[in-house]
């Protein structure tokens, strides 16, 4: 139980297009949704918070206008990079907290960005 | 506020040998502790969890740690090294009260060695 997926898991794109990231809950229902950005060798850093129905909240620093979060439903939430730019390409990963899981967030598998 | 310490960015283990990550957390609140796993290109995976029930705590793969109050501590530890052990590792820290930030640590690549 408690799988979350991502698509796609990698993808490359021309800098200056938007690219959007699905995170889905297979097997329960997401209340909250969470959007992390891992650099190489270093850690995860949380982006943006998102409960189901409402706006998301966005650490300090992340740009809401550039990382654009959708959470429609209680299994699926999206990220939109828009105008992405090299210094985008990151690895983007999502994790998903519910309500019979609600001390603990599971991860989706990460998807890959390369911006050229 | 909260955060979390891995120390040793890199531990070295032979085969069969105990694996000892350490991990220390700060927490204004009682906290709930988590060790998540994680290979090359691939998301977290949760390998145990400690929210306020039993201080030693068993996850998955053999793993278990143990969560100490008074040292603000929560190691990961595995009797015996698998090369299939071989990942890095994630120590992390949220309050246990309503709001669900997460807090890791910078990660402990684990070297197993034949």
């Amino acid at each position: 139980g408690a799988v979350v997926s991502q698509h796609p898991s990698w993808v490359i794109c021309k800098s200056g297009t938007s690219v959007k990231i699905e995170c889905r809950s297979l097997d329960f229902q997401a209340t909250t949704m969470f959007w992390y950005r891992q650099f190489p060798k270093q850690s995860l850093m949380l982006m943006a918070t998102s409960n189901e129905g409402s706006k998301a909240t966005y650490e300090q620093g992340v740009e809401k206008d550039k990382f654009l979060i959708n959470h429609a439903s209680l299994t699926l939430s999206t990220l939109t990079v828009t105008s992405a730019h090299p210094e985008d390409s990151s690895f983007y990963i999502c994790s998903a907290a519910g309500f019979s899981t609600t001390d603990t967030q599971y991860f989706g598998p990460g998807t890959r960005l390369t911006v050229l | 506020a909260q955060s979390v310490t891995q120390l040793g960015s890199h531990v070295s283990v032979s085969e069969g040998a105990l694996v000892l990550l350490r991990c220390n957390y700060s927490s204004s609140v009682p906290p709930y502790l988590f060790w998540y796993v994680q290979y090359p290109n691939q998301g977290l995976q949760l390998l145990l969890k400690y929210t306020s029930a039993a201080t030693l705590v068993k996850g998955i793969n053999g793993f278990e740690a143990e969560f100490k109050k008074s040292e603000t501590s929560f190691h990961l530890t595995k009797p015996s090294a698998h090369m299939s052990d071989a990942a890095e590792y994630f120590c992390a820290v949220r309050s246990s009260g309503g709001y669900q930030k997460v807090t890791f640590g910078i990660g402990t690549k684990l070297q197993v060695i034949p």
